[in-house]
């Protein structure tokens, strides 16, 4: 069964750096995602993205934030310059449709995620 | 802004028990609803899904939800827990429209409840 794959697992860091979070969505999906979840709080949506463009984004999205996709099937969250309070379990998701009220509208799929620690 | 309010954050059940998980959304529009669980060690996976059409969903696992309209409640049973069901749950919405355009597939989370079934 195709997965959502994340890397690294764990990334830690000092705060002040840049980081790339990795994320290969499924082969055949079209929109795709990055939520986080900072420990003992609910997983928050940042952004989402299709047709090669940020679809929607949250407050939490400022201009520290930018997501990519370089290539035909890695999908990227760069923080440029971490803060602590960027620590956080960052999840990718990925959707075949991700049109909502369409009737062909898909759930979405997420990764194993990738824990960030800024130190 | 939408948000959704898991009553519970820890459940404790021994095996053959029934479940309920509540699970209430604040939009008053269309909706599309959501579970997810999470196992120990692996990602978010779909439960199950509510789009339109008969209120009364059945998921994977044996378990089903109820989405009742009038009370923004979408919540989540079993008849009888297994141990295997130790995971953390996540209810989830995504509101159909947004301001100005058409949502994208965000997703808001609540805030998580935990199950541990005792053997």
């Amino acid at each position: 069964e195709p997965e959502v794959t994340q890397t690294p697992s764990h990334q830690v860091t000092q705060m002040g750096q840049e980081v790339i979070l990795r994320c290969v969505p499924i082969s055949n999906h079209l929109y795709f995602y990055w939520y986080r979840q900072i420990l003992g709080q609910k997983v928050e949506f940042l952004v989402s993205f299709y047709n090669n463009e940020i679809s929607e984004k949250s407050e939490i999205f400022d201009d520290q934030f930018s997501v990519e996709r370089p290539d035909g099937s890695n999908f990227t969250l760069k923080i440029r310059s971490t803060k602590l309070e960027d620590s956080a379990m960052y999840f990718c998701a990925s959707s075949l449709n991700g049109l909502a009220g369409a009737i062909s509208y898909n759930e979405q799929f997420f990764g194993p995620g990738t824990r960030l620690t800024v130190l | 802004a939408q948000s959704v309010s898991q009553h519970n954050h820890h459940v404790i059940l021994s095996e053959a028990a029934s479940l309920e998980l509540g699970c209430n959304y604040s939009y008053g529009g269309t909706v599309n609803l959501f579970w997810y669980v999470q196992y120990p060690g692996q990602h978010l996976q779909l439960l199950l899904k509510y789009f339109s059409g008969d209120p009364l969903v059945k998921g994977i696992k044996g378990f089903e939800a109820e989405f009742i309209k009038s009370k923004f409640s979408f919540n989540l049973r079993k008849p009888s827990v297994q141990w295997s069901d130790t995971a953390e749950y996540f209810c989830a919405v995504n509101d159909q429209e947004v301001s100005g355009g058409t949502s994208y597939g965000k997703l808001t989370f609540g805030q998580g409840t935990i199950l541990t079934v005792h053997p």
